[in-house]
């Protein structure tokens, strides 16, 4: 497809079990952003990457929480041991450059709602 | 730090009603700013960007102009209509990632 593509689009599991959400962002996009969408926290930076690389982890809320990029496509975010606290909308965006570079803007997917029971 | 304030919602008008949702921003340098739109059950779109200074974004009716002196990014519609219901985030893009306000929610009633 054209646009972001997310999967699952919905997750229910229990606490502490591990979840693995995955990214496809628009072919040819080399800049890769994860957010969190949480009732009374907005929309919350976790992570970015240029191509395979993530010069910006500063969003990640905790060592349970990681992700990582292959082939400079494809992304996966694995919040390990999950708690209530994680329970969110995981939206992914890409661009095609990170960076100041003209305002690019970034393209959403439709997210990943996880619900942790 | 960079951050985005924009007004809370939630705001409800009536159909042809003139809407004005502000947003301003606190940042290092001179950040692209956006305005994106949620609407119910879909995922986030841009509406409209502005790069620089007196930039004015504009996109289905919707406008905002880059207001430096005033650190401010107010979104405006002269005529709303019901299909105009959603979500909307302010944003600023002054490094790699973007920053957001907590979102306003609109609901435009017939």
């Amino acid at each position: 497809g054209a646009g972001v593509s997310q999967s699952p689009s919905n997750k229910v599991t229990e606490k502490g079990k591990d979840v693995e959400l995955r990214c496809d962002p628009i072919s040819g996009h080399t800049a890769l952003y994860w957010y969190r969408q949480s009732l009374g926290q907005g929309l919350e930076f976790l992570i970015y990457f240029q191509g395979n690389s993530a010069p910006d982890k500063s969003g990640l809320p905790s060592d349970r929480f990681s992700a990582e990029r292959t082939g400079g496509s494809v992304s996966t975010l694995t919040i390990q041991r999950t708690q209530q606290e994680d329970s969110a909308v995981y939206l992914c965006a890409s661009s095609p450059n990170a960076g100041r570079s003209g305002g690019q803007p970034q393209h959403f997917g439709d997210g990943t709602r996880l619900s942790i029971l | 730090g960079d951050s985005v304030t924009q007004m809370e919602g939630p705001v409800t008008l009536s159909e042809e009603a003139f809407l004005t949702i502000n947003c301003t921003y606190t940042a290092t340098g001179y950040p692209s700013l956006f305005w994106y739109v949620q609407y119910p059950g879909e995922g986030l779109q841009l509406l409209l960007k502005a790069t620089k200074a007196d930039d004015k974004g504009s996109n289905k009716g919707f406008e905002a102009t880059y207001r430096k002196e005033t650190t401010s990014f107010h979104l405006e519609k002269g005529s709303v209509q019901v299909s105009d219901s959603a979500v909307y985030f302010c944003a600023q893009g002054g490094s790699e990632k973007l920053v957001f306000g907590k979102g306003t929610k609109l609901t435009v009633n017939p």
